[in-house]
């Protein structure tokens, strides 16, 4: 069982490109979530999705966008890349969403810089 | 918003005992959590609290008091393997996990 994958794990990105950065996780989780980690901020939420089909905004949804057309996969596209989305990003599973108790596991991380 | 606050760094020695505090002011509460994420690497689950009091969990303890918007995660006979960040997140009203900037530990020989 892999948990959840991210790829790639690593890219450098030229400002104004197109870049998705997929997520699949085999543990028929409901919800998903997408992160980004930057130094001194902390993990903020950019997008997540209770249920197949649905989609809500996080804390920085601006310059993102998502889709959740099965269980398994949450792609994030960044349509026109600027410097300040350089991170680190992190895509998260839970079982529910919508309970307080409800445990998020993390991808591995794709550590993406834009030039 | 959220105001989620965090020591950044503490260091201790191997064996010691080290207590992270994290103190919040959210917009609802539907508990709180501790990941613990080694450099480089995915943050990893460690504890969740909803009720006040103390959790045990072999070397690692979490507690918490809502009545004053505090928690600590207590860490017992440090090992170099405990050399990490630690995240103290809280749920908040839609049950979305609001985190903390991160304590870093580093535990010296």
């Amino acid at each position: 069982i892999a948990g959840i994958t991210q790829a790639p794990t690593s890219q450098i990105l030229a400002a104004g490109r197109r870049m998705t950065l997929r997520c699949t996780q085999d543990m028929r989780h409901n919800a998903m979530y997408w992160y980004r980690q930057d130094l001194g901020l902390g993990l903020r939420l950019i997008h997540y999705s209770n249920t197949a089909g649905t989609t809500g905004k996080g804390e920085v949804p601006d310059g993102y966008s998502v889709s959740r057309a099965n269980t398994d996969d949450f792609p994030l596209t960044l349509a026109s890349a600027v410097p300040s989305q350089t991170s680190v990003y992190f895509c998260a599973s839970s079982d529910t969403g919508t309970s307080g108790g409800d445990t998020q596991y993390f991808g591995p991380g794709t550590r993406l810089t834009v030039l | 918003g959220q105001n989620i606050d965090q020591p950044t760094e503490m260091t201790a020695t191997e064996g010691a005992i080290v207590q992270i505090n994290c103190t919040y002011q959210t917009s609802g509460f539907n508990g709180l959590f501790w990941y613990q994420q080694h450099a480089g690497e995915a943050p990893t689950f460690l504890s969740y609290n909803v009720l006040d009091g103390l959790e045990e969990k072999g070397r690692f303890s979490s507690f918490l008091s809502r009545s004053k918007g505090y928690s600590y995660l207590l860490l017992k006979e440090l090992q170099m393997k405990d050399s990490a960040s630690y995240l103290c997140a809280v749920s908040d009203s839609d049950y979305k996990l609001s985190f903390g900037a991160g304590t870093t530990v580093t535990v010296r020989a």
